[in-house]
């Protein structure tokens, strides 16, 4: 199955700074990228999500990148704001297949 | 769109009882559910895979007759923990599945957390 790997695990950046929490899949058909955020005790959030057929997508402070040869995925935060902190998970997933989710990053953003 | 809810929020029960958690999709039917295990600080695990008038599809090392689940119609999953021990205590999410284009989105409910005394 699928094998999903996160890293850093946590990440603290100062509010203005970039953040970048990297993702790598083991499953060549998977196809689609989610990134989800969870704020302490809520349920987790969509906030940009990918698929395979394209290399990077871009939300306002919000990219996300994809080497599909590498199968690896990334999440770029620019000009953080403390209420950018979070738990961070990537997730990927095959056709109409369930998510695998990776083991999540912590994000701290200090005023 | 989209809404996903979940009840109870929080339940306490003693341990040898059975605990049921409903999952609903308010605005969707979703032929598909998922039900997650998130322990603190950790990733959500999958637990199993509901489909709506078949039985539930679990992942290995989660024990079915301890975690049943229900998708009697596309706009309700239950999950009842049979015979609750403390260590069955987590955080327990659903999610919804939409079918768009070429992949699915999951929707997740808000969570339920299970304490068993």
């Amino acid at each position: 199955g699928e094998n999903v790997e996160q890293h850093p695990s946590t990440l603290s950046v100062q509010e203005g700074d970039s953040a970048v929490i990297k993702c790598t899949y083991s499953d060549s058909a998977s196809n689609y990228f989610p990134w989800y955020k969870q704020e302490l005790g809520k349920r987790p959030q969509l906030i940009i999500d990918i698929r395979s057929n394209v290399g990077e997508k871009k939300d306002q402070r919000i990219a996300v990148t994809l080497n599909k040869t590498a199968k690896h995925f990334s999440l770029h935060i620019t000009e953080t704001q403390p209420e950018d902190s979070a738990v961070y998970f990537c997730a990927a997933s095959s056709y109409f297949n369930k998510f695998y989710f990776g083991s999540g990053t912590k994000l701290n953003v200090k005023p | 769109g989209a809404v996903v809810s979940q009840h109870p929020s929080r339940v306490i029960c003693k341990s040898g009882t059975s605990v049921k958690i409903e999952c609903r999709s308010l605005d969707f039917q979703a032929t598909t559910m998922f039900w997650y295990r998130q322990f603190p600080k950790k990733s959500l695990m999958l637990m199993a895979t509901s489909n709506e008038g078949s039985k539930a599809t679990y992942e290995q090392g989660v024990e079915k007759d301890k975690f049943l689940i229900n998708h009697a119609s596309l706009t309700l999953s239950t999950l009842t923990v049979t015979s609750a021990h403390p260590e069955d205590s987590s955080f327990y999410i659903c999610s919804a599945q939409i079918l768009a284009g070429d992949h699915n989105e999951q929707f997740f409910g808000p969570g339920t957390r299970l304490t068993v005394l």
